[in-house]
């Protein structure tokens, strides 16, 4: 069965700096990953994903993950944090049927101004 | 557009109603998905309708009764509900659930936030 770890539980950062959220999975075939932002109280929004192809991705709000084989990694960046960047972020790992989402425990991100 | 809507917002309710989540997409998906979210929590997968069928259950409680009037609706009928069912239901929808497709997204709503007293 897949598994999604997110290492960090709670990050702060300051406005203007650059930020790093780390996702590690396990799955035996091709996963299929993404990153999902969810502010307080909303849903969950799509900040990119990844596939196949090119192993850099570029999403919304100006984040970027690079997919990582051989360290079963997906990290999320950011060069220059906003404030309103402020969030629950997890990471997911789907199946090949794509029906069925893993979700990492999450990663709350603080900004500092 | 990669909306998909749910009512109500916010729901309060007794051990003894019986109440209904609706959620709605306009995108063609025929995909869609209940999930329960405690606080500080990732969601978990509740039901997956494919098709308009039911094509997963995640072993929930029968007190939760999910149902899909069509390719666009999703309702989860509640009735008899604990305390400890307090929590965020989410909804998402994606455009297909096939072994032979790849690269299926899911779209969340907004989400009901449910307080059972």
């Amino acid at each position: 069965a897949q598994s999604v770890t997110q290492p960090d539980i709670h990050i702060t950062v300051s406005e203007g700096a650059s930020l790093e959220l780390r996702c590690n999975y396990s799955y035996g075939a091709t996963p299929y990953l993404f990153w999902y932002v969810q502010s307080p109280g909303q849903g969950l929004q799509l900040l990119l994903k990844y596939f196949s192809g090119d192993t850099l991705v570029q999403g919304i709000k100006g984040f970027e993950a690079e997919f990582k084989r051989s360290q079963s990694s997906f990290n999320l960046r950011k060069p220059s944090v906003h404030w309103s960047d402020a969030a629950e972020y997890f990471c997911a790992v789907g199946t090949g049927t794509a029906s069925k989402l893993t979700f990492g425990t999450g990663t709350r991100l603080q900004v500092t101004l | 557009d990669t909306e998909v809507t749910q009512t109500p917002k916010h729901l309060v309710m007794g051990m003894t109603n019986k109440k209904s989540l609706k959620c709605e997409q306009h995108m063609g998906h025929r995909a869609m998905y209940w999930y329960k979210q405690k606080a500080k929590k990732p969601p978990e997968l509740m039901f997956v309708y494919s098709y308009e069928k039911l094509s997963i259950n995640e072993s929930v409680p029968s007190r939760f009764s999910p149902e899909c009037p069509n390719s666009s609706l999703l309702n989860l009928h509640l009735h008899a509900l604990q305390p400890e069912d307090s929590a965020l239901y989410l909804c998402a929808s994606s455009q297909a659930v096939d072994k032979r497709e790849i690269g299926d997204t899911q779209y969340f709503g907004p989400g009901t936030r449910l307080t059972v007293l």
